[in-house]
């Protein structure tokens, strides 16, 4: 099993703020994904990246962005929320396994 | 394709009850793997099991058990004496044997009345 982290666990932020949500696993896993949920709805993927300098858009059009700078780590970023943004973010890792953080709730006001 | 169906979106039972949510799925690859997951009001997703397209031998564990069979192409999952704690969304999906790529049903929503 992974453990995977996601801070923070809930957010309320205002429109046109810049955003990050952190993910973190301790497991070495070079597959890691985001997917964006509305309470349980259907998951869509946004972002996944399968090792360091990878990253890759998934199968929703989303305005976040991604980075995989360190193996562990694989943050998402909105730019400028807006209302519309307004969900459950869930990041996972693993190899042949998805294994899923406690996910992050945010409402963008 | 890939493509992972749970028809039941909703189903309600009364506590101590049998339940089966059932999943078909559609691949055209000869490996893969399939996966429950459960999710409870806290959001979480919670990974149950795993099984690969080799091994048709149905599992048990404790009152939860998985039913796969290739020729129908189905993955089906059984709750015995349901309880209360079993309430949640529950998740089907079909992955590549890689892992790269995972296939969610759209989940059952699940109640159990006490």
């Amino acid at each position: 099993e992974a453990d995977i982290y996601q801070t923070p666990r809930y957010l309320v932020i205002g429109t046109g703020k810049k955003i990050t949500l952190e993910c973190s696993q301790t497991m070495g896993h070079d597959k890691m994904y985001w997917y964006q949920q509305d309470p349980g709805m259907e998951l869509h993927l946004i972002h996944y990246s399968y090792g360091v300098n990878s990253t890759e858009k998934g199968d929703l059009s989303s305005e976040s962005t991604v980075s995989r700078i360190r193996t562990e780590h694989f943050p998402l970023t909105l730019e400028s929320a807006r209302p519309s943004h307004t969900s459950q973010y869930l990041c996972a890792s693993g190899q042949e396994t998805q294994y899923f953080g406690p996910g992050t709730r945010l409402l963008v006001l | 394709a890939q493509k992972v169906t749970q028809a039941q979106t909703e189903i309600s039972v009364v506590e101590k009850e049998d339940v089966t949510l059932d999943c078909v799925y559609e691949t055209r690859d000869t490996t893969y793997y399939l996966f429950w997951y459960k999710q409870p009001p806290s959001g979480e997703l919670v990974f149950l099991i795993r099984r690969n397209s080799f091994d048709e031998q149905n599992e048990i564990s404790g009152r939860y058990s998985w039913n796969f069979q290739k020729s129908t192409s189905s993955f089906n999952f059984t709750i015995t004496a349901s309880q209360v704690v079993d309430s949640a969304v529950y998740f089907c999906a079909l992955s590549e044997w890689d892992g790269n790529q995972f296939y969610f049903g759209t989940g059952t929503s699940l109640t159990v009345i006490p």
